[in-house]
């Protein structure tokens, strides 16, 4: 079973600064068969990025995913209030169990 | 308009059984599998498993397999998911999920969620 890591815990910054934050995993995901997810408090999870680098229906283009084999990276560009909540990764393909990461928090400085 | 609407808030104890349900509506249900993801309280999520309606061929984390039942009502376009005997450590909120861990699919939706509460 893949584990993943993601780093750091918690980022903290300002308004209009960048993010980024970084998924590993412990064996190469095929595919890059890798998701980033939004989660707001009190709120379901919210698919930011597929397949590693592929951006979600009606998500703005300052989020964006690279990476592939065992590491993985989700840029923020110029964070806007709403981006502060906490981030998770997710493998998929054809090999389940589809783990989560532990997530990142990211807030305001 | 795609919409999972859940079944409402459990409270329970330990040793009983419970079924929790998810209502598909405004799309095929058949066409897209149903992921089951539990979230205890200040934790993330958990991925435990999902079901394709068309047939209702499932896959389960094994940290979950044995512990629950995912299955599908085609007629009522339903998923389910049930615990024949509860535990304390089973509290936790439980989301539904269409279009999440699916290769080339950028689009997902979510239940409310179903918040699950087992007192020993």
């Amino acid at each position: 079973e893949i584990v993943l890591t993601q780093s750091p815990a918690t980022l903290s910054l300002s308004p209009g600064e960048s993010a980024t934050l970084s998924c590993g995993a412990s064996q190469i995901i095929s595919g890059s068969y890798l998701a980033w997810y939004q989660q707001r408090p009190g709120l379901a999870p919210r698919l930011l990025i597929y397949d590693a680098s592929s951006r979600a229906t009606g998500i703005p283009d300052r989020f964006s995913g690279s990476g592939s084999g065992t590491d993985f990276t989700l840029t923020i560009s110029r964070l806007e209030p709403e981006d502060f909540a906490v981030y998770y990764c997710q493998k998929y393909g054809s090999s389940p169990p589809f783990t989560f990461g532990p997530g990142t928090k990211v807030d305001i400085k | 308009e795609v919409q999972l609407v859940q079944s409402g808030a459990e409270v329970k104890k330990s040793g009983e059984s419970l079924r929790i349900a998810c209502k598909g509506s405004g799309y095929s249900f058949t066409n897209y599998w149903i992921s089951w993801v539990r979230q205890m309280p200040g934790k993330g999520p958990e991925w435990m498993g999902r079901i394709d309606p068309s047939d209702s061929s499932t896959d389960y984390s094994p940290s979950f397999q044995g512990h629950v039942t995912i299955s599908a009502d085609r007629s009522t376009t339903t998923a389910y998911l049930q615990w024949s005997s509860l535990k304390a450590s089973d509290s936790a909120m439980y989301y539904c999920a269409r279009g999440i861990a699916v290769a080339g699919n950028g689009r997902d939706y979510w239940g409310q969620g179903t918040l699950v509460t087992v007192s020993s």
